[in-house]
């Protein structure tokens, strides 16, 4: 079945203990992409890649990292999360810019 | 600036017809999408439009205007699951995807 896993689907933390939030798809996509979505503001991208080896930041990068070592997964890393990083997070895949988008469950991260 | 307006919210009747608008500025424009999102879940793709006019899809359709930066989104024949958050996004001239707040829409019987 083609999916877009994300992993946890709920975490609580505390501030500043470093976090890894993967995702992985199964689709041979080339654009991945990572969001936060809040009450009342939408999704804000956090960072992209077209490809492997390549990021660029979205709307809202600050506290977070990606990496792209392989086509299928594009784990979102938070270095010292901080109670303002508490959003719901979802991954994203698509075969370009242009294509239709296939989101992740979704992540509900909470930092205390 | 970027900037994508559509209605915080809208109610409607189960069976009735609704329009969803979507107006934008953007630093230029390479397509249109609108996704649906139910509470709790992943959004998911209805359609996208590049071209000016209109796009049928089963009840949804979808209308663009690029001389007007606008578009919105038609539901016909609504049923109780259509109840969800549909949002507009736009690629714009760097190719990036810039989203809509969304428009939570509300059937009743």
């Amino acid at each position: 079945e083609a999916q877009v896993t994300q992993n946890p689907r709920y975490l609580i933390t505390v501030t500043g203990k470093k976090l890894t939030v993967t995702c992985s798809q199964n689709m041979n996509h080339e654009y991945m992409s990572w969001y936060r979505q809040d009450p009342g503001l939408g999704l804000r991208q956090i960072y992209y890649s077209m490809n492997v080896e390549v990021t660029d930041k979205g709307d809202v990068p600050e506290g977070y990292k990606v990496s792209r070592k392989e086509k299928r997964n594009f784990p979102l890393i938070l270095e010292s999360p901080s109670p303002n990083q508490t959003s719901l997070y979802f991954c994203a895949s698509s075969f370009s810019i242009t294509g239709e988008l296939f989101f992740g469950e979704g992540s509900r991260l909470t930092v205390l | 600036g970027q900037n994508i307006d559509q209605p915080t919210e809208m109610t409607a009747t189960e069976g009735a017809i609704v329009q969803i608008n979507c107006t934008y500025q953007t630093s230029g424009f390479n397509g249109l999408f609108w996704y649906q999102q139910h509470a709790g879940e992943a959004p998911t793709f209805l359609s996208y439009n590049v071209l000016d006019g209109l796009e049928e899809k089963g009840r949804f359709s979808s209308f663009l205007s690029r001389s007007k930066g606008y578009s919105y989104l038609l539901l016909k024949e609504l049923q109780m699951k259509d109840s969800a958050s549909y949002l507009c996004a736009i690629i714009d001239s760097n190719y990036q995807l810039i989203w809509g707040a969304g428009t939570k829409l509300i059937i009743k019987p």
